[in-house]
């Protein structure tokens, strides 16, 4: 079975540009969560969505934001990107709200110039 | 608030068991987790406790949860040298799947 997907692995934008990013949660998941981890860090929570309904928000400024799909995918869309946008890009994956079992994907690594 | 801390590195030698220490501050965490990463990789989930459990077994992996003292720790039995990466200890939050990281603690294994 495959696991979390998350597109583009790798990509390159400038300041002030808008990136998009897309997770696919493990098949029969519903619920996806978005993290951002800056280097040297732990993940931060972005956003979660059950259902196609926000379940919660984390401390980052409406430059994100994020919506979730009838087939339960998702994406992260952040704009006017800022140098310290750059970071690894992480979608969780679990099959319900609430849930010990987070699957998380490879991330998506954004570099900004 | 919330938060989790975790010492930042550890070095053990190869055969040896390792442990990883983790404190958090938020009580409510019904469930609390260990996660591996690797370098330039995503998390990847090792074992998680619920709250109402105080040990979790599962092949080399051993948790310990100490409720009162709000403290979580990871023993990985016979560490081999594919351990080696970097360890977060979380907790889950606010009522829905938010998960509150430490720093990560780095375990190197060396022969």
């Amino acid at each position: 079975d495959a696991g979390v997907t998350q597109s583009p692995t790798h990509l390159i934008k400038t300041r002030g540009q808008h990136v998009t990013l897309r997770c696919s949660p493990i098949s029969g998941h519903k619920s996806v969560s978005w993290y951002q981890q800056v280097l040297g860090q732990g993940p931060q929570f972005i956003f979660q969505y059950y259902e196609k309904e926000e379940r919660g928000r984390g401390n980052f400024p409406d430059r994100f934001s994020a919506r979730q799909f009838p087939n339960y995918s998702s994406e992260l869309n952040v704009n006017a990107l800022l140098l310290g946008d750059s970071a690894l890009y992480l979608c969780a994956s679990a099959n319900r709200d609430y849930t010990g079992e987070l699957f998380f994907g490879e991330g998506s690594r954004l570099t900004v110039l | 608030g919330e938060d989790v801390e975790q010492s930042l590195f550890l070095s053990v030698r190869e055969g040896d068991s390792s442990v990883i220490n983790c404190t958090y501050t938020d009580s409510s965490s019904t469930y609390l987790y260990w996660y591996k990463q690797e370098p330039g990789a995503g998390l990847q989930l090792l074992t998680y406790i619920f709250s109402n459990m105080d040990m979790k077994q599962d092949q080399r992996l051993t948790v310990l949860l100490n409720k009162k003292d709000k403290h979580l720790s990871l023993r990985i039995a016979d560490t081999q040298t594919g351990d080696s990466a970097i360890y977060f200890c979380a907790g889950l939050s606010g009522g829905y799947n938010k998960l509150i990281f430490g720093a990560g603690t780095r375990l190197a294994v060396h022969p």
